[in-house]
């Protein structure tokens, strides 16, 4: 299996533009999750689903970012417009419900807002 | 809510010595994880631990699980300069055939010289 598979690797853009970011899970795994990376606020759940419906987005910082997943093999997270606030790495996990265990996270996509 | 400490948040050691992170954590939980994290890269999974008492081992690195304690512990055997890297450790509510958010650490930045 290729892994958990994300992309863009890099995204630069300027400030109130759209951004897409991107996510294929591992096949079969029924969980999907969306991390956010800051030196100051470290490692942050945005949003995670299962089986395709969210569970819980109490991390989604504001209206201007939205996570969708349309079916079992994607998943976007879109944020607009963007702020240079939002500059972080992003990852994208997925995970097998029934087995508990064995989080696989995705090479993540680094985001720089100017 | 729950809360995941480390400490210390950086640790530099010279190669040959020994030494020990610690993960506290807020809440009944019997799933902890321990992650690296090379510099612009991803979250390498190196243990799960999945009840009470369980220790691990990999080459120069010991993890243990202490639930009643909640606390965990990743030991460094003669350390060496690759195992230079941040660690985290992250902990999960699990109910069985569920998954459920990563809650992760502040992290551990080593570096290890010579």
């Amino acid at each position: 299996d290729a892994g958990v598979i994300q992309s863009p690797r890099h995204e630069v853009t300027e400030m109130g533009q759209e951004v897409t970011l991107r996510c294929k899970p591992i096949s079969g795994h029924d969980y999907l999750f969306w991390y956010r990376q800051t030196m100051m606020r470290g490692l942050e759940l945005l949003i995670y689903f299962n089986n395709n419906v969210p569970i819980d987005d109490s991390g989604m910082p504001e209206d201007r970012f939205s996570a969708k997943m349309p079916n079992a093999s994607f998943s976007t997270l879109k944020i607009q417009p963007s702020e240079p606030r939002d500059s972080a790495v992003y990852f994208c996990a997925s995970i097998t419900g029934g087995l508990g265990y064995g989080y696989t996270f995705g090479s993540g996509t680094r985001l720089t807002v100017v | 809510e729950l809360k995941v400490e480390q400490n210390p948040l950086f640790l530099s050691m010279q190669e040959g010595k020994n030494y020990t992170i610690y993960c506290n954590y807020s809440t009944t939980s019997d799933r902890l994880y321990w992650y690296r994290q090379d510099p612009g890269k991803s979250l390498e999974s190196l243990f799960v631990l999945l009840s009470n008492g369980a220790v691990k081992q990999e080459g120069r690195l010991m993890a243990s699980l202490d639930t009643k304690a909640r606390l965990s512990t990743l030991h460094i055997t003669a350390a060496v300069h690759d195992l230079s890297a941040t660690y985290f450790c992250a902990v999960t509510l699990y109910l069985t055939g569920t998954a459920s958010k990563l809650t992760f650490g502040t992290g551990t930045r080593l570096q290890v010289t010579l």
